[in-house]
């Protein structure tokens, strides 16, 4: 099993330009997540998708959309970039939303100029 | 709004030392805590979850505690190796909200040395 994929690792955009970052898991997971992680700010909730054809904001959800394609996928795109966007991003998956242990993927590692 | 912290932000300590990293909460409803280790560059590795219904949690080298009193989590490591260095996060989860999700402290970076 690959667990949670994430493609590209790497992305560095101008100013406006939009990209959308990939995500998948095979581990049959109801649940999927978008974080973004900032230095000495943790981790925080982007979106979530509880379960197939549903999506939620999380914490900052703020210049950002989702989709939940299907089951294994969940992709976050960003429409017109900006430098506050530039971080970490993080992909993860569990059985279910609520107490169920989270898995992650590598990390998408945007810079926005 | 539940804040999780997490002191010190840096630990060096030698190789084979025993130590522990805190990680505290603000809201007491919490209903579980998951703790992370990060390598560089890399995701996130889920190492223990711990329920709120449960003091204690191990995995071989690891031991997490929850005191939902205290708003305290301690994740011990017993014998520590070089290569234990890594980042360490916890999260918590509070009860209330449909979906619970995760709260995540800013991490202890750990350096083992040799």
């Amino acid at each position: 099993n690959a667990g949670v994929t994430q493609t590209p690792k790497f992305q560095v955009l101008k100013t406006g330009q939009s990209m959308t970052l990939q995500c998948a898991q095979d581990m049959n997971h109801n649940s999927m997540y978008w974080y973004r992680q900032d230095p000495g700010m943790g981790l925080r909730l982007i979106y979530y998708s509880a379960s197939e054809g549903t999506t939620d904001k999380g914490e900052v959800p703020n210049g950002y959309n989702v989709s939940r394609l299907n089951k294994r996928e969940f992709s976050l795109r960003l429409e017109s970039a900006a430098p506050s966007q530039t971080s970490v991003y993080f992909c993860a998956s569990s059985e279910h939303t609520g107490g169920y242990e989270q898995y992650f993927g590598p990390g998408t590692r945007l810079t926005v100029t | 709004k539940q804040e999780v912290t997490q002191i010190p932000a840096a630990l060096s300590v030698p190789e084979g030392e025993n130590l522990v990293l805190n990680c505290s909460f603000t809201d007491s409803a919490i209903y579980n805590l998951q703790w992370f280790r990060q390598d560089p560059g890399k995701g996130l590795t889920s190492l223990l979850l711990i329920q709120s219904s449960q003091r204690e949690q191990t995995s071989g080298r690891l031991n997490a505690s929850l005191d939902k009193s205290s708003g305290r989590s301690t994740l011990y490591i017993a014998a520590s190796q070089p290569g234990d260095s890594a980042t360490y996060l916890c999260a918590g989860r509070i009860s209330s909200g449909s979906a619970r999700q995760l709260t995540f402290g800013s991490g202890t970076q750990l350096t083992v040395l040799p």
